[in-house]
C-alpha cells in the first residue's frame, strides 16, 4: 500500500520555467523529506520539514508542510538542467526516521 | 568521512538461488535501514539495525533476512530467489538517536536481476 501520492509522476520542462511537485497523504507524518535521485544512485536528502505550515528555502527550491501535516510540496523556481532527477517525498513517523514511508515519485527533465 | 558503501554494485542470479548483499555506513553511524526500489512499487522499507538488533521491520516475508555486525556493518540475504525480487536495493545509515528528523544517508545501491 502507497501512503504518499506524488503528483504529477513525470515533468518535461524548458529551462527557466517554474514547476512545483505534490505529495499528499492520508496520514499524519511527524516529518517530511524531500530527496533527489540520479540514475544510478541512491536517493539524496534535500530538506526535511517538521512542523505544520512550515517552509523552508534552498535556493530555487521552496519545500511547505500542510497545516495538518500530511501533505507538503516542492516549488522549484527558474528550473536549469541540473535539477534532472526522480524527486521522492518521504514520511517518517515519531522515533522511527529510519523508517520512511516514501512517495512514489516524480520523474523531472529539464531541456535546454 | 567515506559515505554509505555497497557491495557489490550488481548482480545477477537465477530463480531458487540464495543472495547476500553487505552495505558499510557511515563512520560512527550504528543504524542501518534497507529498502528495495522497483518501478513498479517504488522504494519500500525493509528492515533496519541498531546496534546488532533489529529494531524495526517492514512488509515483506521471511525469506529477506538481515543481520548487523559490532563495526555496524550490515548484510541482508534473500533467499529462493522469485523473478520479483529484481531490484534496486539501498542501504541507508544514520547515527541511531531515533528522532523523526535524523537524516538517512544512502549508498549507491546493489541492483540485482533475477532470471
Amino acid at each position: 500500500t502507497q501512503l504518499l501520492e506524488q503528483s504529477p509522476q513525470f515533468l518535461s520542462i524548458q529551462e527557466g520555467e517554474n514547476l512545483t511537485v505534490y505529495c499528499n497523504s492520508s496520514s499524519v507524518f511527524s516529518s517530511l523529506q524531500w530527496y533527489r535521485q540520479e540514475p544510478g544512485e541512491g536517493p539524496v536528502l534535500l530538506v526535511t520539514v517538521v512542523t505544520g505550515g512550515e517552509v523552508k528555502k534552498l535556493k530555487r527550491l521552496t519545500f511547505q508542510f500542510g497545516d495538518a501535516r500530511k501533505d507538503s510540496s516542492l516549488h522549484i523556481t527558474a528550473a536549469q538542467p541540473g535539477d534532472t532527477g526522480l524527486y521522492l517525498c518521504a514520511g517518517a513517523h515519531t522515533g522511527t526516521a529510519s523508517k520512511l514511508t516514501f512517495g512514489t515519485g516524480t520523474r523531472l527533465q529539464v531541456t535546454l | 568521512k567515506a559515505g554509505v558503501t555497497q557491495t557489490p554494485r550488481y548482480l545477477i542470479k537465477t530463480r531458487g538461488q540464495q543472495v547476500t548483499l553487505s552495505c558499510s555506513p557511515i563512520s560512527g553511524h550504528r543504524s542501518v535501514s534497507w529498502y528495495q526500489q522497483t518501478p513498479g512499487q517504488g522504494l519500500q522499507f525493509l528492515f533496519e539495525y541498531f546496534s546488532e538488533t533489529q529494531r524495526n521491520k517492514g512488509n515483506f516475508p521471511g525469506r529477506f533476512s538481515g543481520r548487523q555486525f559490532s563495526n555496524s556493518r550490515s548484510e541482508m540475504n534473500v533467499s529462493t530467489l522469485e523473478l520479483g525480487d529484481s531490484a534496486l536495493y539501498l542501504c541507508a545509515s544514520s547515527l541511531g538517536e531515533g528522532t523523526h528528523q535524523e537524516t538517512q544517508y544512502f549508498g549507491p545501491g546493489t541492483r540485482l536481476l533475477v532470471l
